[in-house]
């Protein structure tokens, strides 16, 4: 039982214009979200994060946005660039115990000049 | 400062045979998380440890699998007895303790069982 989807495999932009990822899960007990972005034979780098008391979060741009009512949460990169070509992650846990990272299959951006 | 460090960053090795994965967690961070990517999957999570305190191992796949964090600091993942199901990449993360905090990645070991 899949808890984090990202049921996108792959999306394709043009260079300049907004690149939007979407995720979604099922376990309400997430309370804490994360992108992390991965090119090939790197490990994940981590990208930004929001808490379940906030509905976005913005860093230069990037923003997420979570709606909770939906178990949806999605990432905007604005103004994509061809650096942004990657595959990524959602990931999501709980807080206590281990706060082990549940990840999303993840979505290959493919940002074309 | 130096990031995760893993080692091998690739180990191709026969079915039956045993293997052990090395990580170098950041300095400073107590908490060190395995998790493995098999092909065209996410991460999943495979164990943590945090300080002294009894790994979580609720995620190794099998009794084939353990895992051991010396000094808490390097932590070294052994499978014995390989399986080709067990080919994937095998990433270590570490991070600070406190809520919420980000976990930071090695570039993984690519393990191939033949």
């Amino acid at each position: 039982d899949q808890q984090v989807k990202q049921n996108s495999p792959s999306l394709s932009v043009q260079e300049g214009r907004i690149s939007i990822l979407n995720c979604d899960y099922t376990n309400s007990m997430f309370d804490y979200f994360l992108w992390y972005k991965k090119y090939p034979a790197e490990g994940p780098t981590f990208l930004i994060s929001i808490s379940s008391i906030k509905d976005k979060n913005e860093d230069g741009r990037f923003t997420v946005f979570l709606n909770k009512s939906a178990k949806h949460l999605s990432l905007h990169i604005v103004p994509s660039q061809p650096g942004d070509s990657a595959v990524y992650f959602c990931a999501a846990s709980v807080q206590g115990g281990s706060e082990k990272l549940v990840f999303g299959k993840g979505t290959k951006l493919t940002v074309n000049p | 400062g130096a990031g995760v460090s893993q080692s091998p960053s690739n180990k191709v090795t026969e079915k039956g045979k045993d293997v052990e994965l090395r990580c170098d967690p950041i300095s400073g961070h107590t908490a060190l998380y395995w998790y493995r990517q098999s092909l065209g999957q996410g991460l999943e999570f495979l164990i943590y440890f945090q300080g002294n305190s009894a790994p979580d191992k609720s995620g190794l796949p099998s009794d084939r699998f353990s895992a051991e964090r010396t000094g808490g600091s390097v932590s070294t993942l052994t499978i014995q007895r390989t399986q080709q199901e067990d080919s994937a990449v095998y990433l270590c993360a570490s991070s600070l303790v406190g809520w919420p905090t980000e976990q930071y990645f090695g570039p993984g070991t690519r393990l191939t069982v033949t």
